[in-house]
């Protein structure tokens, strides 16, 4: 059964204070691995996909990074506006999984100005 | 915008009724997912379809079922409901080729 673990469950920092998530997961084939971010109330935000151990995908202050066996998400100078929850899923390869998402519970990201 | 479609955004019914939640995918993409979100267990997969047919099943109970039309909008159905019913009900879209789903605003689903 794939599996995904992300942690800190909650973070705070300071804005400008450099930080990193970590997901950590168990699949039996990955196809891919993704990062979401979610306001509370909405829905999941797409950011970024990675496919193979190595990878790295940047969008502003968001840059992703993959291994075998767990992805970061590096913020770089965090602002208040990237307040909000991380969520890191993974997609396995097996045709009876279809092409269901795995989510992690998420860390709670808080930016204070 | 995901570009993904919800209704209703809320629902309040009381236990042991039904309800329908709706989702239009994205222009042009063929599968729909639906996911659950509770407090307690995070965001859980319950069904995908493709193209009007069923293509995978997550831990859905048997209360619940789903379908997809011709014109790809995809309906939830949630019967004899309890208050662990409960929470966020997400529909999610992706086109052929592309494995990032985008995902609708959500129904909140409240069982009194």
């Amino acid at each position: 059964e794939d599996q995904v673990t992300q942690s800190p469950e909650a973070l705070r920092l300071q804005e400008g204070e450099s930080s990193s998530l970590n997901c950590s997961y168990t699949v039996s084939g990955l196809r891919g691995l993704f990062w979401y971010r979610q306001d509370p109330g909405k829905g999941p935000e797409f950011l970024f996909t990675l496919y193979s151990a190595g990878e790295e995908k940047e969008k502003e202050r968001l840059k992703a990074t993959l291994t075998k066996k767990e992805s970061f998400l590096h913020i770089t100078a965090p602002k208040p506006e990237d307040s909000a929850t991380y969520l890191c899923a993974v997609q396995d390869r097996r045709e009876t999984s279809g092409s269901r998402l795995t989510f992690g519970e998420g860390t709670q990201l808080t930016v204070n100005p | 915008d995901s570009g993904v479609t919800q209704t209703p955004k809320h629902l309040i019914t009381a236990t042991g009724q039904r309800v329908t939640l709706r989702c239009s995918p994205r222009s042009g993409d063929l599968s729909v997912y639906w996911y659950q979100q509770s407090l307690d267990q995070g965001l859980q997969f319950l069904i995908q379809y493709y193209n009007g047919e069923e293509r995978a099943k997550g831990n859905i109970l048997e209360r619940f079922s789903a379908q997809q039309f011709p014109d790809l909008h995809s309906e939830l159905n949630l019967s004899s409901l309890e208050l662990g019913d409960s929470a966020l009900y997400f529909c999610a879209s992706n086109r052929d080729g592309f494995y990032e789903q985008y995902f609708g605003p959500g129904t909140r689903l409240t069982v009194t």
